[in-house]
């Protein structure tokens, strides 16, 4: 049974970059199968995709988001990480990381839904 | 980007009844892209129907998904306690976006 696991420092400061790492474990993370990902949620509201990896290195990442995320994937260490650099207190969220299927479409390789998560970790910026 | 409006805000209902959650999209979803989420406090998401209709694994059959192209519903039949949570719509026609989600509070 697969299962996730965020790791990271809780409090970042203003202007600083946040570093997670999510460590997958009872599945392969170089499942072709799938892509890994990141969704958070700002206290009391809804959830925003963050960006999505697999473990070849391939990225899809928020529009709004792409100018300040990098995810990187270890697939020794069966994890993959997320940086968000210039961090405000909008950025102040539950920062989930989930595994994630993918789908040939029109649009090329998709990511889509969302299957496995972990149980998610509360960021604050102060 | 595909925008996700998600109603009502607020379903107010009591066990036992039937909940009708709707999504609507700013342009057509492509193969019907659509997913919805259940989430309880403190938890994360589960992930209950994709392709607008499909349920996922170990999904109650009290759970249907329908729709296509830019609106999209959610039915619970028979709600049951456990039910009573936050819904979210999905979409991953080209990118993904999550609705703003709606409550389904006893009533």
């Amino acid at each position: 049974q697969v299962h996730l696991q965020e790791s990271g420092p809780r409090l970042v400061k203003p202007s600083e970059t946040l570093s997670l790492t999510c460590i997958v474990s009872g599945d392969s993370i170089s499942d072709s199968r799938y892509y890994w990902g990141w969704v958070r949620q700002p206290p009391g509201r809804g959830l925003e995709w963050v960006a999505s990896i697999n473990h070849s290195g391939n990225t899809h990442y928020n529009p709004s988001l792409a100018s300040r995320v990098t995810m990187s994937v270890d697939t020794s260490q069966s994890q993959f990480s997320l940086e968000l650099t210039s961090m405000t207190g909008a950025d102040t969220a539950v920062y989930f990381c989930a595994r994630q299927a993918w789908s040939f479409t029109g649009f090329g390789v998709t990511p889509t839904t969302f299957d496995v998560w972990g149980q998610g970790t509360m960021i604050t910026v102060s | 980007e595909i925008v996700l409006t998600q109603s009502p805000g607020t379903l107010s209902l009591s066990p036992g009844a039937r909940a009708t959650l709707s999504c609507g999209a700013s342009h057509r979803l492509t193969n019907n892209y659509l997913a919805w989420y259940q989430q309880k406090p403190g938890l994360a998401p589960r992930l209950l129907i994709y392709d607008a209709s499909t349920r996922a694994t170990d999904i109650p059959d009290r759970f249907s998904g329908s729709g296509s192209g830019t609106d999209f519903t959610l039915t619970i039949n028979r709600l049951e306690p456990e039910d009573f949570a936050v819904y979210y719509c999905q979409s991953y026609a080209g990118s993904v976006s999550f609705g703003q989600g709606t409550k389904v509070e006893i009533k």
